[in-house]
């Protein structure tokens, strides 16, 4: 079977920095994903890594080790709309669906 | 429409009933995909079209769930003899890339009770 482990629950300050990290092993590998979803709420695209690295976008990063099988979704100047379930999904080739974690939930306090 | 379209938002039923979902992707993405949501989980893929065809249904739990999407376009998960267990949030999601290839855009789901 697929395996996708990320944190339950995390919880950071408003204006910090928090790190949510994915580690999976799969029969495949195609690139990984990192989706947002606020409670009762659609899920919503954040970022795509398919190479070794570090991709950035605005408050948002998040990097992925191939070999390590391993991701982190870095957040930065956290603000209370931050506050969501963060969902780390792998592709396991370019024609299979993608395959979710149990995602993160992120609380951030005053 | 602007974006993918679930009907209803939420549905109540008794055990033994025949439940239809519906689903209305974003104009002009073929693939269209249907997960299933516990709380506290992450989605559960349960099937895949591309265009007309069901390319990947490895998800459905077995064969109480069946989909159809008869034009390419709307799609319908239809759950027959419901049990209890069968209470999730249902939710669709369009791409326009093959499935893994690009980001899927999800409806805001039809939440199933199964009393």
């Amino acid at each position: 079977g697929q395996n996708i482990d990320q944190p339950t629950e995390m919880t950071a300050t408003e204006g910090a920095i928090v790190q949510i990290n994915c580690t999976y092993q799969t029969s495949g590998f195609n690139g990984l994903f990192w989706y947002q979803q606020h409670a009762g709420e659609a899920p919503t695209f954040l970022s795509y890594n398919v190479l070794d690295g570090l991709e950035e976008k605005g408050r948002f990063s998040s990097f992925l080790s191939r070999s390590k099988g391993y991701s982190y979704l870095l957040l930065k100047e956290l603000q209370m709309k931050d506050s969501a379930s963060y969902l780390c999904a792998v592709s396991l080739s370019g024609n299979t669906p993608l395959v979710f974690g149990k995602g993160t939930r992120l609380s951030v306090i005053a | 429409g602007a974006g993918v379209s679930q009907t209803p938002s939420n549905k109540v039923t008794e055990k033994g009933k025949y439940v239809e979902l519906r689903c209305d992707p974003i104009s002009g993405h073929t693939a269209l995909y249907w997960y299933r949501q516990s709380l506290g989980q992450g989605p559960e893929f349960l099937i895949y079209f591309q265009g007309t065809g069901a390319a990947d249904d490895s998800g459905l739990p077995n064969d109480r769930f069946f989909a159809v999407r008869p034009e390419g376009s709307v799609s319908t998960l239809k759950i027959q003899r419901t049990e209890r267990g069968d209470s999730a949030v249902y939710l669709c999601a369009s791409s326009l890339k093959a499935a893994g290839s690009g980001e899927l855009f999800f409806g805001e789901g039809s939440r199933l009770t199964v009393l």
